[in-house]
C-alpha cells in the first residue's frame, strides 16, 4: 500500500524553526517527484515547494523563498521541510503529496505559530 | 504564475442530481490539470489526473474533461457521501496552483 506518513508538527513562536518529515512506504520514493502544500485553517490549499527525483532540483512559492528548504533521503525513503522564521501566516497542516499532480497524499500535521 | 479560478465557489444539489464545476486557467496549461475532493479533517482525495483519467478506485460517476484554458468535473448522480470541497489544480509547470475550491452541498 501506497502510504506518506508526516511528522513534526506543533506550536512554535514566531520566528522559530521546526523541521516536518514525511515518511513514505509501497512505492520506489526515489523515482518520484515530491511536494509540500498547505491549508491554513478554514482556507484552501497553497503549494509550498517541491523536490525532484535525485533532489538536484527544488522549487518553492514566493512566500516561503529564503525561509523554508525541501530536501529528501532516498536511502531512508524520507522527505523534509526545514522552516525557519517562522510567522503567524505559515501556520497551516502540512502536506506532503507524491508526483506533479498530487496523486498520493498523507494525512497531515499541523503547525502552529504563535506567541 | 498561472492562477486558477473555480466556480461556482459553492453550490447546493439534491441527491441524484447532476452537477458541474468549472476551472479557468489563466493561461494555457494543456491538459496537466488535476481535480481533488476534501472532506473536513481530512486529507484531499485525488480524483483526477491529466484533467480526464479517472484515479484507480474512484467511480466513474466522477468525469473530468477539457484542455488548454477552460476544464470541468462532472459528478454524476450526487450522493450525500459526495459533500465535500472540490478543488482543481494546474500542474504544467514547476509551481503548481490550485483553485480557490468549489463546496458542494446536499439539499
Amino acid at each position: 500500500e501506497v502510504q506518506l506518513v508526516e511528522s513534526g508538527g506543533g506550536l512554535v513562536h514566531p520566528g522559530g524553526s521546526m523541521r516536518l518529515s514525511c515518511a513514505a512506504s509501497g512505492f520506489t520514493f526515489s523515482r518520484f517527484w515530491m511536494s509540500w502544500i498547505r491549508q491554513a485553517p478554514g482556507k484552501g490549499l497553497e503549494w509550498v515547494a517541491n523536490i525532484k527525483e535525485d533532489g538536484s532540483e527544488k522549487y518553492y512559492v514566493d512566500s516561503v523563498k529564503g525561509r523554508f528548504s525541501i530536501s529528501r533521503d532516498n536511502a531512508e525513503n524520507s522527505l523534509y521541510l526545514q522552516m525557519n522564521s517562522l510567522r503567524a501566516d505559515d501556520t497551516a497542516v502540512y502536506y506532503c503529496a507524491r508526483d506533479f499532480y498530487f496523486g498520493t497524499w498523507g494525512q497531515g500535521t499541523l503547525v502552529t505559530v504563535s506567541s | 504564475d498561472i492562477q486558477m479560478t473555480q466556480s461556482p465557489p459553492s453550490l447546493s444539489a439534491s441527491v441524484g442530481d447532476r452537477v458541474t464545476i468549472t476551472c479557468r486557467a489563466s493561461q494555457g496549461i494543456d491538459n496537466y490539470l488535476a481535480w481533488f475532493q476534501q472532506k473536513p479533517g481530512k486529507a484531499p482525495k485525488s480524483l483526477i489526473y491529466g484533467a480526464s483519467n479517472l484515479q484507480s478506485g474512484v467511480p466513474s460517476k466522477f468525469r473530468g474533461s477539457g484542455s488548454g484554458t477552460d476544464f470541468t468535473l462532472t459528478i454524476t448522480s450526487l450522493q450525500p457521501e459526495d459533500s465535500a470541497t472540490y478543488y482543481c489544480q494546474q500542474y504544467k509547470y514547476y509551481s503548481p496552483t490550485f483553485g480557490g475550491g468549489t463546496k458542494v452541498e446536499i439539499k
